[in-house]
C-alpha cells in the first residue's frame, strides 16, 4: 500500500515562528503536493513538485515555501507563521511526473497536519 | 481555469437508502479526469472513484458509481445502500490531462442516520 506520512498530526505555534511540515512517501512517486483545507473553502493547492529540486506555485503560495531535496520527502515551510495560516495541511503524492502520462493521476494523501498559530 | 462546484453543503440520508452527491465542473479542456474522495472525521482523504472524460461507461466501484453527464458537465456520486460508516465529507475533483494537479470542490458533508 502507498504510504504518505506527515510528521505531525497536531502543532501549536506562536505568531512569527518558523514552522516546518514534513511529508514522506514510500512509493517512489514523482509528484508531491501540499494542500491547505479550510471549512467552506475545500482544498487549495499551495505548492507542488514533479521532481527533486523542482517546485511550482499553486493557487495560494504566499507566505509559504517548499523544499524537495530527496524524491521521497517534501517539506512545507512557513517562514513567519501568522494566525491566518491556522489550518489543516494535507500532503499528497502521485505517479507520473509533470504530465502523469499513463496514470489516472490519483493523489495519495497523508493523514493531515492541523496547525494552530496563536 | 478549472472550477468544481458542489452545491450541497450537507446531506442527510437514512441507512440503506441511496444518495446522490452533486458535482458540476467547468473546463475548456477536451480531455480531463474526475475524482471523488471521502474524508472521514479522522482527516485522511480516501480515493473512491475515477472517471475519464473519454470513458464510454460510467465508473463503478462497489457501492459507488459516478453518474457522468459530459454535455451537462456533471459528475455526480451515487452511493447505494448507505451505511453509517459513509458519514463523512466528500470532495469532487478534476485533473486536466497532461497536468498533475487536482482542483477540488468545497465538499459535501454526508450524515447517515440509523
Amino acid at each position: 500500500d502507498v504510504k504518505v506520512t506527515q510528521s505531525s498530526r497536531y502543532l501549536v505555534k506562536r505568531t512569527g515562528e518558523k514552522v516546518f511540515l514534513e511529508c514522506v512517501q514510500d512509493m517512489d512517486h514523482e509528484n508531491m503536493f501540499w494542500y491547505r483545507q479550510d471549512p467552506g473553502l475545500g482544498l487549495r493547492l499551495i505548492y507542488f513538485s514533479y521532481d527533486v529540486k523542482m517546485k511550482e506555485k499553486g493557487d495560494i503560495p504566499e507566505g509559504y515555501s517548499v523544499s524537495r531535496e530527496k524524491k521521497e520527502r517534501f517539506s512545507l515551510i512557513l517562514e513567519s507563521a501568522s494566525t491566518n495560516q491556522t489550518s489543516m495541511y494535507l500532503c499528497a503524492s502521485s505517479f507520473g511526473g509533470r504530465s502523469t502520462q499513463g496514470h489516472t493521476g490519483e493523489l495519495f494523501f497523508g493523514e493531515g497536519s492541523r496547525l494552530t498559530v496563536l | 481555469a478549472q472550477k468544481i462546484t458542489q452545491t450541497q453543503p450537507g446531506m442527510f440520508v437514512q441507512e440503506k437508502e441511496a444518495v446522490t452527491l452533486d458535482c458540476t465542473y467547468d473546463t475548456s479542456d477536451p480531455s480531463y479526469g474526475l475524482f471523488w474522495y471521502k474524508q472521514p472525521s479522522s482527516g485522511e482523504m480516501i480515493f473512491l472513484i475515477y472517471q475519464g472524460s473519454y470513458d464510454q461507461q460510467n465508473a463503478t466501484e462497489g457501492r459507488y458509481s459516478l453518474n457522468f453527464q459530459k454535455a451537462r458537465k456533471s459528475a455526480n456520486l451515487v452511493i447505494s445502500a448507505s451505511q453509517l460508516g459513509d458519514s463523512a465529507m466528500y470532495f469532487c475533483a478534476m485533473r486536466r490531462t497532461g497536468y498533475s494537479t487536482l482542483t477540488f470542490g468545497k465538499g459535501t458533508m454526508l450524515l447517515v442516520s440509523p
